[in-house]
């Protein structure tokens, strides 16, 4: 069993959608959870990062995890046409080491 | 103030080549980590450094070696390239070590292998 499963996708929604982005983890001693953007060619980008169970939100993007079910989720309002990309979650432990999921790679059709 | 930075950002090599790749963390920040992201994959983590000590290596072969100098700046080398080694090498930043310190991501270096 992967550390951290993640839908693949890909997704394809129309802009102003509502767009809600999964995983799930196996691993009790993950601590934090990020989620990264990446566009095509590009480096990860820094979107979200929340520490305790459950919801953050800035802007647009509201990030979710519960621990007890050791499932994250990133939801999207609004969605525009920039934000077509790879998503991906990201938990951490007690070092700075990352375990990304495959990534949800997203269309937002205009 | 500059990100990560990364160089070279493409290059192609040859089987049994070696390569060196070079990362420049955010300035300040003491801790870099190396990743591997194949096509279509997730990044995969390979080497983690902070004070220029090495704090963690993930499952690869000991073609992949890694280094950080005084400056915080770091190189990961590949020796006895092979095709499989074709990817996008990442290197991250962060300013501490332990638990929920935000890592940032430089653009990557692409490898390609022939």
């Amino acid at each position: 069993q992967k550390e951290v499963e993640q839908d693949p996708g890909p997704l394809s929604v129309p802009e102003g959608a509502i767009v809600s982005l999964n995983c799930t983890y196996s691993n009790s001693a993950f601590q934090y959870f990020m989620w990264y953007r990446q566009y095509s060619r590009k480096g990860p980008e820094l979107l979200m990062y929340t520490y305790s169970s459950g919801n953050k939100e800035d802007g647009r993007f509201t990030a979710q995890v519960d621990k007890s079910s050791k499932y994250i989720s990133l939801f999207i309002r609004d969605s525009q046409p920039s934000d077509s990309a790879t998503y991906l979650c990201a938990p951490g432990g007690a070092t700075n080491k990352l375990i990304f999921g495959t990534g949800t790679l997203l269309a937002v059709q205009p | 103030d500059a990100g990560v930075t990364q160089s070279p950002t493409h290059l192609i090599k040859t089987r049994g080549q070696q390569v060196t790749l070079r990362c420049s963390p955010i300035s300040g920040h003491k801790s870099v980590s190396w990743y591997q992201q194949v096509l279509g994959q997730g990044p995969q983590f390979i080497f983690q450094y902070y004070e220029k000590e090495e704090r963690g290596r993930g499952n690869f072969p000991d073609r992949f070696s890694a280094r950080q100098f005084p400056n915080y700046s770091s190189e990961l080398n590949v020796n006895a390239l092979l095709l499989g080694d074709s990817a996008l090498y990442l290197c991250a930043s962060s300013d501490s070590w332990g638990t929920g310190n935000t890592i940032y991501f430089g653009e990557g270096s692409w490898l390609t292998v022939v």
